[in-house]
């Protein structure tokens, strides 16, 4: 089964902070996918990035960046955490097209303090 | 107006009820997903589908392309089939819709 690991369930961190998100998916996908999910809003597309070191803005890519420097990897930063990104972030990635389901990691449920 | 919406927003059944969750959309796709979230917050996709049906165990997915609607259906539900379930179109991307919160009490 494919896996998509995301590095943590619950994080909480301080306003101000560095934040990285990590995301390791083992079954040689092309793409991958940050999202984040808050009530009413639904899941809300970040960044995504279709190979490694390409990457491009999803509907809210604003105080969020991204990188993918190996195929099996897409960190999210958070450059200054700000209380307004508590949410729930999912990674999500897919072999490429529109033929394949999405494979969506666990969850990080971040608080910003 | 949302691009996908679905109904109801929230559900709630006795077991062996047999569940219909409904999904349209405004936009052209050419594939329409249904994912289960548990809570705790790990989405599983149940379905991916661009015409007809597909059937999974008690779950069935339907999609009527020319109305732009799909149906989920449980059979014989049971309170493990708890959880939210969304609804998303692959429309130059992936646009989601807000769920469907689904109780099954024993």
């Amino acid at each position: 089964d494919v896996k998509v690991t995301q590095s943590s369930r619950y994080l909480v961190k301080r306003t101000g902070e560095k934040v990285f998100l990590e995301c390791v998916q083992d079954m040689d996908h092309e793409n991958m996918f940050w999202y984040r999910q808050d009530p009413g809003l639904g899941l809300r597309l970040i960044y995504f990035s279709y190979d490694v070191k390409m990457k491009e803005k999803g509907d809210i890519p604003e105080g969020y960046s991204v990188s993918r420097e190996k195929k099996e990897r897409f960190s999210l930063i958070l450059e200054s955490a700000s209380t307004n990104q508590t949410s729930m972030y999912l990674c999500a990635s897919t072999p490429g097209g529109t033929d394949y389901g999405y494979t969506f990691g666990s969850g990080t449920r971040l608080t910003v303090v | 107006k949302n691009e996908v919406e679905q109904s109801p927003q929230n559900l709630t059944a006795q077991e062996g009820e047999f569940i219909t969750i409904n999904c349209s959309y405004s936009v052209g796709i050419s594939a329409l997903h249904w994912l289960q979230q548990h809570p705790g917050g790990g989405i599983v996709s149940l379905f991916m589908l661009s015409s007809g049906k597909k059937k999974h165990g008690r779950l069935i997915a339907t999609i009527n392309i020319q109305e732009k609607h799909s149906s989920l259906h449980i059979t014989a539900s049971h309170p493990r089939d708890s959880a939210v379930y969304i609804c998303a179109v692959w429309a130059q991307k992936l646009v989601f819709g807000q769920g469907t919160r689904l109780t099954i009490n024993p």
